[in-house]
């Protein structure tokens, strides 16, 4: 359990609509990622975080922003939803040292 | 293209036999190489990795073979459970300043592993 928490577990929303996301996380890692997972399509970066207002984009970054104001805290934000977008959202931290990556429990999207 | 291949997108497996995963790759970049188990409704969860000066990479059931020449790995699952039923996704990445994305993942599509009883 690498303290890693997504809110809202599970959202319907409207096309033209502002989502945000939220990853929380508990143990100070400096590096935090959003991935997107589709059928056939496996897990796809979308941004990741390397610090405090340090962002970058990652495979399938359009129609996303994302920002990280605390250490704890990495926002993925839709700002107006399409049903191209729905989708299951997992965040990730990585474990210093490594390149190893530790999940939430993931985000269930649907855009309407 | 996919840089990170997994060609079978099933494999089913008699419980107690030996289960097979294959992940081939294209970028002579990726240093490190990971295994992740995801069960639906769950995030995906870290198995075992292996780093690219090493072949093999043990620990309990679980086996991760590479061959570097070949650009392959494999997971091996000995004996395999019911309870291993799940989408097994391979990722790589390079350690090494790569891009400016320095030890970010690339993730395979999955195989989906189904052990019957």
């Amino acid at each position: 359990d690498a303290g890693i928490t997504q809110s809202p577990r599970h959202k319907v929303t409207e096309t033209g609509t502002p989502v945000t996301l939220r990853c929380h996380q508990t143990e100070n890692h400096r590096y935090m990622y959003w991935y997107r997972q589709d059928p056939g399509h496996g897990l796809r970066l979308i941004h990741y975080s390397y610090g405090v207002k340090d962002t970058d984009k990652g495979e399938v970054s359009d129609g996303y922003s994302v920002s990280r104001s605390k250490t704890e805290d990495f926002l993925l934000t839709l700002e107006s939803a399409t049903s191209s977008q729905t989708s299951v959202y997992f965040c990730a931290i990585r474990q210093v040292g490594t390149d190893t990556q530790y999940f939430g429990p993931g985000t269930r999207l649907t855009v309407l | 293209d996919q840089q990170v291949k997994q060609n079978s997108p099933s494999l089913s497996v008699q419980e107690g036999r030996i289960s097979i995963l294959n992940c081939d790759y294209t970028n002579s970049m990726f240093d490190y190489f990971l295994w992740y188990k995801k069960y639906p409704a769950e995030g995906p969860t870290f198995l075992i990795s292996i780093s690219s000066i090493k072949d093999k990479n043990e620990d309990g059931r679980f086996t991760v073979f590479l061959n570097k020449s070949a650009k392959h790995l494999s997971l091996h699952i000995v004996p395999s459970q019911p309870g291993d039923s799940a989408v097994y996704f391979c990722a790589a990445s390079a350690a090494s300043n790569y891009g400016g994305s320095q030890g970010n993942l690339i993730f395979g599509k999955g195989t989906k592993l189904s052990v019957k009883p």
